[in-house]
Formats: structure tokens, sequence, C-alpha cells
């Protein structure tokens, strides 16, 4: 079966630590995408990749970084610059980039909690 | 640049009773227009899409959407609800030639038996 994963399904951290949340898909996207939810405020865009080897800031990249060495594989990681790490954060990929009317496939979401 | 909004962030509704879900956007070319649900603590799945033709587009676990240019907007509904209904949903847009998905705050739907 075709799919994202993302793994942990929960992490916790303490304050000041960097932690790396994972995203695989093998789906063959070009394009993948990582967006942060937190209550009420919907889905915001953190960074995505077009292609393998690119990638491009979002609304809210301050305090995170990305990777995309490989096509099936996007890997965030919040730093400890990130002031309110706390959130869901969900992984997502779509054939292309823009707008083909391409819909976009979730993962199942992290859940990070920073104490 | 596109904007959605839903225009209620939560709907409670009896089992069996129908339900619309109201989405309204905002954009000065042609939209693609999408409804996504999101179980608790799961991912985000697609319910349904309008890309073009037939403005009433049909999708999963009986849920529709009526795409209305004049009015800009989008709702969906569903004839009776059931307790399984229960999750929050999200309207997404993006506008022909734009390159990011803007998605709404979400209505939370909740069935009471």
């Amino acid at each position: 079966d075709g799919g994202i994963t993302q793994s942990p399904k929960y992490l916790f951290r303490k304050e000041g630590q960097n932690v790396t949340l994972s995203c695989e898909q093998n789906l063959n996207h070009d394009a993948m995408y990582w967006y942060r939810q937190d209550p009420g405020q919907g889905l915001r865009l953190i960074y995505y990749s077009q292609i393998v080897n690119d990638f491009q800031k979002g609304d809210i990249a301050e305090g995170y970084s990305v990777s995309r060495e490989k096509k099936e594989s996007f890997p965030l990681t919040v730093t400890s610059a990130q002031k309110n790490p706390t959130a869901f954060y969900l992984c997502a990929s779509s054939r292309t980039y823009g707008s083909h009317g391409d819909e976009q496939y979730f993962g199942p979401g992290t859940r990070l909690t920073v104490t | 640049a596109q904007s959605v909004t839903q225009l209620d962030s939560q709907v409670p509704v009896f089992e069996e009773a129908p339900v619309e879900l109201r989405c309204n956007y905002s954009s000065s070319v042609s939209v693609y227009l999408f409804w996504y649900v999101q179980y608790p603590n799961q991912g985000l799945q697609l319910l349904l899409k309008y890309l073009s033709g037939s403005t009433l587009v049909k999708g999963i676990n009986g849920f529709e959407a009526e795409f209305n240019k004049s009015q800009t907007s989008f709702h969906l509904r569903k004839p009776s609800v059931h307790i399984s209904d229960t999750a929050e949903y999200f309207c997404a847009v993006i506008g022909m030639g734009a390159q990011k998905l803007v998605f709404g705050q979400g209505t939370r739907l909740t069935i009471n038996p």
C-alpha cells in the first residue's frame, strides 16, 4: 500500500534540545510539505520541497530546518530556536507542486511535547 | 492570493440529521477546491475536490459539496450524519497559477446521539 509514514507518533523533549521528525512516502511524489497544527489555527506551512535537493521556507519557517536528499524522505528538525515547539506536526506529499489540481496526501502526524 | 473562511468553528448536530459545513473563498483567479476530514489524532484525508466541470461534487462517506462561483462558496453537505462523522473538517483552495494550498481554520463537527 502506498502512503506516508511519520515517526514517532508521540515525542517528548526537554527545552533546548533539537529534535528530528521523520517523514517517508512511497507514492513517488515530487512535492513534500511540513505543516504545524495548533488548536483553532488550522494548518500552517513550515517548509515545502518541490523536488529532491530543493526546499523552500513556508509561512512559519523560523526555528525549523529540513533536508530533501532522497525523493521519498523529508525530515524536519525542530531546533532550540523555535519558541513554542509543542504542536501536532503533519507531513504531506503531492504528485507535483503548485496549482495542477493534485491533492495533498497526509501522514498520521507526530505530536511533539517540549517541557 | 487566495483566502478561505470557514464560517463555523463548531457545528453540533443530532445523529441522522442533515448537516452543512460552510466554506467561502476569495480569489482573483479561477480555483481548485478541496475538503479534508481529520479524525482525532490523525492526519487529514481527502473527502472530495472540485477541479472543473459539474459544480456538484460527490465524495467519500456520503458527503457532497457544491461549487458556487457567484457566491464564492464550496459548502459541504451530508443528508444524514452518523456518530462516526465526528471529526474536524477543513476546506482548502489553490488558485490557478498559484503555488500554495490555503487551508481554512477548520470546523469541528460533533454528532450527538
